[in-house]
């Protein structure tokens, strides 16, 4: 069965470094998304991407984020300077449409990458 | 007020115990309703998805929504231990708004 893959499962870093969250979204899906889950809180919508361009952000998305499809194949999810603040679980999810259909709506997740920042 | 509330929990029952879960939420343009389980250090995993009132049944699990009252349920019948997890509630319009997950525990 097709999934999204997350890489790295845990990454930890020093407060001020950058990170790259890498996700492979399921291969037909034209919708990406990013997520984030601080520890013991609900899940947050991030931002969404459609077309190589940004469909919607939350507030929490700032300029501190950015997200880009390097390939045909990878999203990746960048933090730049990052904060104490920003230790949670990221998770990019994929799905075929985002409105319409809502069977093509659904999103399916990856397994998430745990960031620690020190 | 939130758009989506639900009773973070913790919920503890014994094993064949019927579980109700449930969620309100404030805007009516919400057009989908959907429950994620999310077990310990994975991402969430799509359980149900309706968009109209009324019930929809898959084997143990029935979910149930009212969009007069903006109230989606979740039920669980004869729970097994397997079902311990974070079950979230998630509406749908453009954009996924996660409810605050309750977290379930079946007790062998």
């Amino acid at each position: 069965e097709p999934e999204v893959t997350q890489t790295p499962s845990h990454q930890v870093t020093q407060m001020g470094q950058e990170v790259i969250l890498r996700c492979v979204p399921i291969s037909n899906h034209l919708y990406f998304y990013w997520y984030r889950q601080i520890l013991g809180q609900k899940v947050e919508f991030l931002v969404s991407f459609y077309n190589n361009e940004i469909s919607e952000k939350s507030e929490i998305f700032d300029d501190q984020f950015s997200v880009e499809r390097p390939d045909g194949s990878n999203f990746t999810l960048k933090i730049r300077s990052t904060k104490l603040e920003d230790s949670a679980m990221y998770f990019c999810a994929s799905s075929s449409q985002r409105t319409g259909n809502l069977a093509k709506n659904i999103q399916y997740f990856g397994a998430g990458t745990r960031l620690s920042v020190l | 007020q939130k758009e989506v509330e639900q009773d973070p929990g913790p919920l503890s029952v014994p094993e064949g115990a019927i579980v109700s879960l449930n969620c309100t939420y404030s805007n009516s343009a919400f057009q989908y309703f959907m429950w994620y389980r999310q077990y310990s250090r994975k991402g969430p995993e799509l359980l149900m998805y309706t968009y109209s009132s009324g019930n929809k049944e898959d084997g143990r699990f029935t979910a149930q929504v009212d969009k007069s009252s903006k109230y989606i349920s979740l039920f669980i019948r004869d729970s097994q231990p397997s079902d311990s997890a974070t079950y979230l509630c998630a509406i749908h319009n453009n954009d996924m708004r996660f409810g605050a997950g309750t977290r379930l525990t079946v007790k062998p």
